[in-house]
């Protein structure tokens, strides 16, 4: 059975950081692309990051370019977001989800507030 | 970046009934290596999304086949021959065709 786990989140200041796991099991976690995807409250889904197989290419939008570092253990088939500078508009739950989107996490929620 | 247009943004039905929502995209989404990826997600109350359409009309397994794609290019169609109950939530099609990936704006299907 194909699971996908995030942890890491809660409310965190503006301006700080946080550091979100995926842990992936059920599949080949190395031969798959995996994204990050964040639905803020009540709004739709929105595009984090990407990357590949070996990790060695990662994307993003503008918005969080330069702000989050998306990352990845093939050994331990985990897959990071690095975010730094959090802002209140980063506020959303944030998912996980394999290449082809047949498989998404739970999802962890991020409140950036003071 | 590629804009999916979904319409209507909300739709009502009774069990029974049969329905359909459109996306439309900004561009066409045929793929050089001629595959065309839009696919359609099921956002549930409190859950994830989850695959029911891909490859514009693949149906995932376990997915029931009162769901059905159709379309081309820039226009496309998710139908539901029959809603349930349990179909109940938030519809959005998605492209993967050109970076990055998109979504669109989503459909809310209430149970009348």
């Amino acid at each position: 059975e194909v699971q996908l786990v995030e942890t890491g989140g809660g409310l965190v200041q503006p301006g700080r950081s946080l550091k979100l796991s995926c842990v992936a099991s059920g599949f080949t976690f190395s031969s798959y692309w995996m994204y990050w995807i964040r639905q803020a409250p009540g709004k739709g889904l929105e595009w984090v990051s990407s990357i590949n197989t070996d990790g060695g290419s990662t994307y993003y939008p503008d918005s969080v370019k330069g702000r989050f570092t998306i990352s990845r253990d093939n050994a331990e088939n985990t897959v990071y977001l690095q975010m730094n500078s959090l802002r209140s508009e980063d506020t959303a739950t944030y998912y996980c989800a394999k290449t082809g989107l047949n498989y998404w996490g739970q999802g962890v929620m991020v409140t950036v507030s003071s | 970046d590629v804009v999916l247009t979904q319409t209507p943004p909300t739709l009502s039905a009774t069990i029974g009934q049969s329905v359909s929502i459109s996306c439309r995209s900004s561009q066409s989404l045929l793929h050089s290596n001629g595959n065309t990826y839009l696919n359609w997600l099921l956002q549930r109350p409190g859950q994830p999304p989850q695959l029911l359409i891909y490859l514009v009309s693949r149906l995932e397994s376990g997915v029931p086949n009162r769901f059905s794609g159709s379309g081309s290019g820039t226009d496309f169609t998710l139908k539901i021959s029959g809603v349930e109950a349990e179909d109940l939530g938030v519809y959005y099609c998605v492209q993967s065709t050109h970076a990055p990936l998109t979504f669109g704006s989503g459909t809310k299907l209430e149970i009348k």
